[in-house]
C-alpha cells in the first residue's frame, strides 16, 4: 500500500534556530507533495505545494525564506523551518498524491511535532 | 476562495445513539472531490470517506455522507456511534484546478459511555 513517513515525528528546537523534517513517499511516486502546518487551536494551513519538475508555490505568509523546501525525487521531500520562534510552534503535515485529478487521494504522513522553547 | 465550513466545533454524544457533523462549502469549481478525514489524538488525519458524485452515498467503517451540490453540503452521519468514535473530524475540498486541499476548522466528537 501507499504510505507516508515522515521524520523526525517529535522535535525541541531552541528559539532562533532551524529544524529540518523529511517526508518519504513509500508504494507510490510522489509527483506533488504538500506541507501543512496545525497550529495550536487552529486548523491546518497550506505552507507549499512542490510538484518535481517545477516550481514550488507557497501560500501567503509562508515564504521560501522561512521554509525552504526540497523536492528531488519522486519519493522524497523536506522543509527547512528557519529561525524557529514560538509562533512556528504545531505539527507539520506531509500530504503526497501521485497524479492529478479532484478525487485522487493525498496520503498524510504522521506528522513532525515541532516545539520551540 | 474555495472553503469549507463546519459549524460545529464541538459534539458530544452519548454511545449508541446517532449523530451528524455539518459540512457546507463554496466553490467556483465544478469538478471538485470532498473528503471526510479523522484525526485521533496525537496522529496524523486519516482519510475516512470521499466523494465526488452529487446525491451518491458513500459508506466507510459504519459512517456515511452523500454529497448534496443543490444544498453545498457534505454531512457526515453514523447511526449508531462508539467510544472508538471519539476524534477529531475534518471536512475538506479539492478541485481538479488545484489540488490543494481546503480543510474546514473540524469538529471534535466526543462519545460519552
Amino acid at each position: 500500500g501507499a504510505l507516508v513517513y515522515q521524520y523526525p515525528r517529535r522535535t525541541i528546537c531552541k528559539s532562533g534556530t532551524s529544524m529540518r523534517m523529511e517526508c518519504q513517499a513509500v508504494g507510490f511516486q510522489a509527483t506533488s507533495v504538500a506541507w501543512y502546518r496545525q497550529s495550536p487551536q487552529k486548523t491546518f494551513e497550506l505552507i507549499a505545494l512542490s510538484t518535481v519538475n517545477s516550481a514550488i508555490k507557497y501560500e501567503q505568509n509562508f515564504t521560501q525564506e522561512k521554509f525552504p523546501i526540497s523536492h528531488p525525487n519522486l519519493s522524497f521531500s523536506s522543509m527547512t523551518v528557519l529561525n524557529a520562534y514560538l509562533e512556528d510552534r504545531g505539527l507539520y503535515l506531509c500530504g503526497a498524491r501521485d497524479r492529478q485529478g479532484a478525487g485522487t487521494e493525498v496520503f498524510f504522513g504522521k506528522g513532525t511535532r515541532l516545539t520551540v522553547v | 476562495g474555495d472553503s469549507v465550513t463546519q459549524t460545529e466545533g464541538l459534539v458530544t454524544v452519548t454511545e449508541g445513539l446517532p449523530v451528524m457533523l455539518n459540512c457546507t462549502y463554496q466553490t467556483a469549481y465544478s469538478d471538485v472531490a470532498f473528503f471526510w478525514y479523522v484525526q485521533y489524538l496525537n496522529e496524523a488525519p486519516k482519510l475516512l470517506l470521499r466523494s465526488s458524485t452529487d446525491n451518491k452515498r458513500t459508506e466507510h467503517q459504519g459512517f456515511h455522507a452523500t454529497l448534496h451540490k443543490s444544498s453545498s453540503s457534505f454531512h457526515l452521519q453514523k447511526s449508531s456511534v462508539q467510544l472508538s468514535d471519539s476524534a477529531l473530524y475534518y471536512c475538506a475540498l479539492r478541485s481538479s484546478g488545484s489540488w490543494q486541499l481546503i480543510f474546514g476548522s473540524g469538529t471534535q466528537l466526543t462519545v460519552m459511555p
